[in-house]
């Protein structure tokens, strides 16, 4: 079946350090990738998003890219912030499972001033 | 982006009773939304798929009878947790998909039994 699979954390890093979140995923036919970043006490928002090979998804400075060949979709960020201190989920949804969304554990970052 | 809306927030409940949380979408109809449980430093848990005007769809694993869906329009879907015991404890979230490749979450309930 599909999973998700990413590493595990917490990842604790200074102001303006580079970020990079491994993720990789098992998935019959071609799903849909995501990354979603939750908040402590709040719902998941949808973080950025590719829906089909090579495509790079982007958003508030974070960027990953869909990576068939390595069946990665890893998330970067060159210079986080102490905002940035949240759960990071990756997940996949594909037509072949109902479109419903798969998540990997989650990836605790936090971000020290 | 499309917004969810779930309440309540937090509920505190004495066990025994049930308890009723509400999803949704605000600006958009759902045809779909998903229900999931959130237990402490874990990933979500797909607990079952509602759809509108027929049955949910429980995963594998998930007491029907015990969490009760309703989705009885576009734009609400509700979750019942009935005669709720201190392991349900948790935090439960909405979402509603949009388009085949995106789904919106609500803002989680944190539900706590005692």
């Amino acid at each position: 079946g599909n999973s998700v699979t990413q590493m595990e954390g917490p990842v604790t890093l200074s102001e303006e350090a580079f970020l990079t979140i491994n993720c990789t995923y098992t998935a019959t036919g071609y799903p849909s990738l995501f990354w979603y970043v939750q908040y402590p006490g709040e719902g998941l928002q949808l973080l950025l998003k590719a829906t089909k090979a090579d495509d790079k998804g982007s958003n508030k400075g974070f960027e990953a890219t869909y990576r068939k060949e390595t069946t990665s979709f890893h998330l970067e960020k060159g210079s986080v912030q102490v905002s940035d201190s949240a759960v990071y989920f990756c997940a996949l949804s594909s037509w072949e499972y109902g479109n419903k969304l798969v998540f990997g554990a989650g990836t605790i970052l936090r971000v020290k001033s | 982006g499309a917004v969810v809306s779930q309440h309540p927030s937090r509920v505190i409940c004495k066990s025994g009773t049930s308890v009723k949380i509400e999803c949704r979408s605000l600006d958009f109809q759902a045809t779909t939304m998903f229900w999931y449980r959130q237990f402490p430093k874990q990933s979500l848990m797909l607990m079952a798929t509602s759809n509108e005007g027929s049955k949910a769809t429980y995963e594998q694993g998930v007491e029907k009878d015990k969490f009760l869906i309703n989705h009885a329009s576009l734009t609400l879907s509700t979750l019942t947790v009935t005669s709720a015991h201190p392991e349900d404890s948790s935090f439960y979230i909405c979402s509603a998909r949009v388009t085949n490749t995106e789904a919106f979450f609500g803002q989680g309930t944190r539900l706590t039994v005692v």
